[in-house]
């Protein structure tokens, strides 16, 4: 089946640190791939997207590339802030499913000053 | 904010009831989706809607039924209520084509506990 695998959390770093979150998918076709953040007591936000192989998203800082040679959508950020501690949700879509997203598990991300 | 609103943001009630959740989606958007958000389950999807007609099943079970409505509003009404379904449930739009792999927008969630 059609299902999502990402690096189990909490993560905790210090500002300015290096963040990489990983994540492994697993298809049939050809999915859309999603990193969305949740703040606490709030719901999802889009992050980056990109709909198809070795596309690039990008926004806040934050990179993932789609790599369908080995099926991750890693997600990356130079130097971490405070504000960016979060939960962290990688999700694909397929096209003839009708949209719906298929979250892994969530990382929880805590970024001490 | 996102444009989509839930309403409420907080239902407390007891094993056996009945409640009824709310969503508006973004305008413009024709597609609404529901998930549900747990401790031991995650993220799942349980039903799409698009333009008022049922897009997508997943994980709903049969106590939980949903609707979406001519001014594209949606309700997901859950019956016979258990302690597990003690969850945050999340509508989304988007999709204002049918199928389309475009951005969902999650709205805020209704926090619901079951006592």
């Amino acid at each position: 089946g059609n299902s999502v695998t990402q690096m189990e959390g909490p993560v905790t770093l210090s500002e300015e640190a290096f963040l990489t979150i990983n994540c492994t998918y697993t298809a049939t076709g050809y999915p859309s791939l999603f990193w969305y953040v949740q703040y606490p007591g709030e719901g999802l936000q889009l992050l980056l997207k990109a709909t198809k192989a070795d596309d690039k998203g990008s926004n806040k800082g934050f990179e993932a590339t789609y790599r369908k040679e080995t099926t991750s959508f890693h997600l990356e950020k130079g130097s971490v802030q405070v504000s960016d501690s979060a939960v962290y949700f990688c999700a694909l879509t397929l096209y003839n499913q009708g949209g719906k997203l298929i979250f892994g598990q969530g990382t929880e991300l805590s970024v001490k000053p | 904010d996102s444009g989509v609103t839930q309403t409420p943001k907080h239902l407390i009630t007891a094993t056996g009831q009945r409640v009824t959740l709310r969503c508006s989606p973004r305008s413009g958007d024709l597609s609404v989706y529901w998930y549900q958000q747990s401790l031991d389950q995650g993220l799942q999807f349980l039903i799409q809607y698009y333009n008022g007609e049922e897009r997508a099943k997943g994980n709903i079970l049969e106590r939980f039924s949903a609707q979406q409505f001519p001014d594209l509003h949606s309700e997901l009404n859950l019956s016979s209520l258990e302690l597990g379904d003690s969850a945050l449930y999340f509508c989304a739009s988007g999709g204002r084509l049918a199928g389309n792999t475009d951005t969902q927008y999650f709205g805020p969630g209704t926090r619901l506990t079951v006592l």
